[in-house]
């Protein structure tokens, strides 16, 4: 695809309820982040990963929060029990280094849960 | 561990002038300072990065300088349209260790036409 596409863009789930927030990177991107971004703050790292090994989850506030790339493409992040204190913008980058060089990272348009 | 924190928080500026903004890091082994923009209900969009290695950066109406003596980078954006209105953040990563973006605060930009 053009850039990086997540789902839902919006969720509204009721507190305790779990949800799956979708990304598909750009096609052939290696790496992979989750950012957590709460109203009127900048992005905070939840975790990477380089093809399909989790390379880092220290980002990951609790034990609640579950991130996968199976097939070192598509990612789904997962809340069990959600809190309204989960309630944030979910954001998913991808990018592809060169040699062991940072590069742009690509960011999609985020999923908006909000927790009642 | 990687800290950055980012100035002001708000900048209004009249059509036409400049606007800077700054941040300072503590992580001496940070090498890669991109600067993101973010409009409402997207997410951040690259509009220039640096490396360590360069002490300035210049992309048509928009600079990077880099201190990294000092551990401050800046964003200058010259001759400001009122679309130059968003929500700018300044992010760095290293090489190496942890690979992750840190983001600072942000910093609202209004341009007043």
């Amino acid at each position: 695809g053009a850039g990086v596409s997540q789902s839902p863009r919006y969720k509204v789930a009721k507190r305790g309820q779990d949800v799956a927030l979708r990304c598909d990177p750009i096609s052939g991107h290696v790496s992979l982040f989750w950012y957590q971004q709460a109203l009127g703050q900048g992005p905070e790292f939840l975790t990477y990963f380089q093809n399909e090994a989790q390379l880092d989850k220290s980002g990951l506030p609790s034990d609640r929060f579950f991130a996968e790339r199976p097939e070192g493409s598509v990612s789904t992040l997962k809340i069990q029990r959600t809190q309204q204190e989960d309630s944030a913008v979910y954001l998913c980058a991808s990018s592809l280094p060169r040699m062991l060089m940072n590069t742009e990272a690509f960011f999609g348009q985020g999923t908006r849960l909000t927790v009642v | 561990g990687e800290n950055v924190e980012q100035h002001p928080s708000t900048l209004s500026v009249q059509e036409g002038d400049s606007a800077v903004i700054k941040c300072t890091y503590s992580d001496s082994a940070s090498n890669y300072f991109p600067w993101y923009k973010q409009e409402l209900g997207k997410g951040p969009q690259l509009i220039i990065d640096i490396r360590s290695n360069v002490g300035e950066k210049k992309d048509q109406r928009i600079a990077v300088t880099l201190n990294k003596t000092a551990k401050h980078f800046s964003l200058h954006i010259t001759e400001t349209q009122p679309e130059d209105s968003a929500v700018y953040f300044c992010a760095l990563q290293k090489d190496t260790g942890r690979r992750a973006l840190t983001f600072g605060s942000g910093t609202r930009l209004q341009v007043q036409p």
